[in-house]
Order: structure tokens, then sequence, then C-alpha cells
């Protein structure tokens, strides 16, 4: 596609409910990240894929989360036993191999309440 | 302490005006240091792209490094309403050559008014 997509754009879910956070990369980016940015902060790696390689989990906050890339396409961030603290802007990026240049899409705005 | 710190702000400015965005950080490895531009409800876009110090222009925005200081600034000339959104400092080391995996500041919200 043209641009990084994610869907859904809001999500408003229950405590201890379990979501789903996609993300669908520009077509040909071979690596691809997950953000998480909480209200007024920066930016918190959360997982990054490269191609086949094993994925860099090194950012995830506990073991509720957890995500896959299918077929070195799209990525689903799953968040199970939702908190309040999970609620925040959860955004992908997907760059080139090798590149500086991310490219994000526009998040999942996640509430729980 | 964070180590990379930026001013939330809100910073409000008249249009037309030069705005000056700022970043300080502890760690010396970092080398690359970029400024990102986040419209409300988007995901942030790569403004400015510097490698060790000095300084690099684009059109109204100009981003410097001084690593002696550990600071780096970016400044808008010429502000437009069109600038109002939140900036964000990111930097990282030769060592991480992950790009995705920089560290970000908390970014400062800019309004410029009419």
């Amino acid at each position: 596609g043209a641009g990084v997509s994610q869907s859904p754009s809001n999500k408003v879910t229950e405590k201890g409910k379990d979501v789903e956070l996609r993300c669908d990369p520009i077509s040909g980016h071979t690596a691809l990240y997950w953000y998480r940015q909480s209200l007024g902060q920066g930016l918190e790696f959360l997982i990054y894929f490269q191609g086949n390689s094993a994925p860099d989990k090194s950012g995830l906050p506990s073991d509720r989360f957890s995500a896959e890339r299918t077929g070195g396409s799209v990525s689903t961030l799953t968040i199970q036993r939702t908190q309040q603290e999970d609620s925040a802007v959860y955004l992908c990026a997907s760059s080139p191999s090798g590149a500086n240049v991310l490219t994000f899409g526009a998040g999942s705005r996640l509430t729980v309440l | 302490q964070k180590e990379v710190e930026q001013d939330p702000g809100p910073l409000s400015v008249p249009e037309g005006a030069i705005v000056s965005l700022n970043c300080t950080y502890s760690n010396s490895a970092f080398q690359y240091f970029m400024w990102y531009r986040q419209y409300s409800r988007k995901g942030p876009e790569l403004l400015m792209y510097t490698y060790s110090s000095g300084n690099k222009e684009d059109g109204r925005f100009t981003a410097q490094v001084d690593k002696s200081s550990k600071y780096i600034s970016l400044f808008i000339r010429d502000s437009q309403p069109s600038d109002s959104a939140t900036y964000l400092c990111a930097m990282r080391s030769l060592v991480d050559t992950n790009a995705g995996k920089s560290t970000f500041g908390d970014g400062t919200t800019l309004t410029v008014k009419p």
C-alpha cells in the first residue's frame, strides 16, 4: 500500500479483556516496529521484526504482550488481560532493510476502562 | 533521569516567529540525531536527520547538534500555522544499527497562531 495501515484506529475495552492490533506495512519493507506512546510521553519501543530473523522482543513490558508477523508482511500485536495502564496509542512503523528512515502508521488508540 | 530530556511545552508563538526546540542528552555515544513532527492523531514523520555535530538546513528548518554540550536544536524560521504539531527528538549510537531503536524525547507541543 501507499503507507503503513493500522487497525482499529480506536479501541475501547474492559479491563481483563484481550485485544489485537493490526499493522499492514509498506509493501517491500522488511523491517517492522511496534511502539507505545502514552499521553504526553515519547515513543517506547516494544518489538522489532526484520525479515525472517527472530524478532527483538526486548521492549515488551510484560508477558501479556506478544506480537507476530505472518509472511513477512502483516503484524498483529496482542495484549492479554488488559490493564488500565495499557491505555495508550500503539504505533507501527516500517522501513526498508538498513534504512534510517521509518514510516509510521497513524496508530491504534487503546482505552482500557 | 531520562537519557533524552525535552521540554514538553506547550509552546505558543505568533505566525512568522522563529521557533527554537531543544533536547539534551546524557549518552555520549549518540551519533545520529533526528527530529520528527507529529500532527494530532497521526504518526510521527521524519523532518531532519543529522550525523554527529554541525548544522543541517532544509528550507525553513535548521537542525543543530552540539556534542560537546550534549544539546541539539531545531529552528523553524517564518513559522506557519501548519507547523503546529508535536516535535520529537530522537537519537541513537553507531552500535544501534537498528534505526527503530532510537531513544526518543517526550516531544514539545508547538502552536503557531495566525
